[in-house]
């Protein structure tokens, strides 16, 4: 089993900014690209983000670039997710996932948190 | 940006029977092509990846085929628990790695 366990989704209000937080166990995390993936409330997924094993290198969807700041700190098995400038159509449960290959990215993701949910509204 | 089409939205099957899901791709992904399940209230579970292969801990029952633009996912026999939403992903081109807007495979 590889505990992935996402936190920090609250309500906010538009305009505004949060962190939010995935703790990883089970695997060595600093072999892996890690991902960000959301889903609004009875819709499909989306693609957010992702942050390579090193740190060296993070892509976007479009949606979100200049918004949205993913980081890693291998040393506390951890991957966040700075959401700022937030609009409505933000609001969604956010899932961090785990890519499937060692050292590389897939873009396959083989393990997922729960999610945190993340609402904008006024 | 890659576009995945999947169909039918719903698809309504009888247990024990065989449900096929399909999904297309605005332009060739190779064999880039992967499939999750998504049942009520819990996150997406990887299915099959590289078209045809089967993650860690899959059934046979399922079964993945198809390259280029056109793929297909196969439920042999479906039990209680493949009752669930499924979604395609290709991963030839990215980012992003574009989502089908999913199948809904519902008890009839």
């Amino acid at each position: 089993e590889v505990p992935l366990v996402e936190s920090g989704g609250v309500v906010v209000q538009p305009g505004g900014s949060l962190r939010l937080s995935c703790a990883a166990s089970g695997f060595t995390f600093d072999d892996y690209t890690m991902h960000w993936v959301r889903q609004a409330p009875g819709k499909g997924l989306e693609w957010v983000s992702l942050i390579s094993w090193d740190g060296g290198n993070t892509f976007y969807a479009d949606s979100v670039k200049g918004r949205f700041t993913i980081s890693r700190d291998n040393s506390k098995n951890s991957l966040y997710l700075q959401l700022n400038s937030l609009r409505t159509e933000d609001t969604a449960l956010y899932y961090c996932a785990k890519d499937v290959n060692r050292e590389d990215t897939a873009m396959v993701f083989d393990y997922w948190g729960q999610g945190t949910l993340v609402t904008v509204s006024s | 940006e890659i576009v995945m089409t999947q169909s039918p939205a719903t698809l309504s099957v009888s247990p024990g029977e065989r449900a096929t899901l399909s999904c297309r791709a605005s332009q060739s992904v190779s064999s880039n092509l992967a499939w999750y399940q998504q049942t009520p209230g819990q996150a997406p579970r990887l299915l099959i990846y590289g078209a045809s292969t089967r993650a860690t801990g899959i059934p046979a029952r399922f079964s993945g085929s198809g390259s280029g633009t056109e793929f297909t996912l196969t439920i042999s026999s479906l039990q209680a628990e493949d009752f669930a939403v499924y979604y395609c992903q290709q991963y030839n081109n990215w980012p992003p790695g574009t989502f089908g807007q999913g199948t809904k495979v519902e008890v009839k």
